[in-house]
């Protein structure tokens, strides 16, 4: 059985640049979280998506924005990156509808902003 | 609130030790708290976790302790061995947007020294 697969594994843009990630989770998998990880702030939540819908996000700006498809995968964008958008983001899947079964996390994207 | 506490920063104990960590949490609606942990360069991985109507949980030399009235969860690690070195992050349930997210704490770097 195929883990939480996160492309691209790392990523190097520009300051005012955008990126998009992308999360397939574990097959059969229908919620997907997705979390930014900086030293010393731990796993801090952006958003997380169930069935294509997302139903409940973190306190970051707009700037950050995500979407799920039909398959479950699921994809975040960052706009107009900022040197403190470097961190290593992580995605997580789950089994069922409530965080109670436990998450599944990818090995992350590495993204650092110059 | 949305606040998961944890303590310490930083633990080092030598081999064969007993380790504890410890987190707080603010809503007293939570109701699922794991412990994941993180080795260099890794994803975080899932060890254990306790749900609000069990109080304790063990598994092997592990075990986790949850005291709702206090609003505390603790990680027990007994005969510590260097490979359970690595980074342990708690975190804890918190309802929002009538549905549950995982509020992670901001993770303890515990060293094992033979």
């Amino acid at each position: 059985k195929a883990g939480v697969t996160q492309t691209p594994r790392y990523l190097i843009k520009t300051r005012g640049q955008q990126v998009t990630l992308s999360c397939s989770p574990i097959s059969g998998h229908r919620s997907v979280s997705w979390y930014q990880q900086t030293p010393g702030q731990g796993l801090q939540f952006l958003f997380e998506y169930f069935s294509e819908t997302q139903r409940n996000k973190g306190n970051f700006p707009g700037r950050f924005s995500g979407r799920q498809f039909s398959n479950s995968r699921s994809e975040m964008n960052v706009s107009t990156l900022e040197l403190g958008d470097s961190a290593l983001y992580l995605c997580a899947s789950s089994p069922g509808a409530t965080v109670g079964y436990g998450y599944t996390f990818g090995s992350g994207t590495r993204l650092t902003v110059v | 609130g949305e606040n998961v506490e944890q303590h310490p920063s930083t633990l080092s104990v030598q081999e064969g030790d007993s380790a504890v960590i410890k987190c707080t949490y603010s809503d007293s609606a939570s109701n699922y708290f794991p412990w994941y942990k993180q080795e260099l360069g890794k994803r975080p991985q899932l060890i254990i976790d306790i749900r609000s109507n069990v109080g304790e949980k063990k598994d092997q030399r592990i075990a986790v302790t949850l005291n709702k009235t206090a609003k505390h969860f603790s990680l027990h690690i007994t005969e510590t061995q260097p490979e359970d070195s690595a980074v342990y992050f708690c975190a804890a349930s918190i309802k929002s947007y009538n549905t549950d997210k995982l509020i992670f704490g901001t993770g303890t770097r515990l060293q094992v020294f033979p």
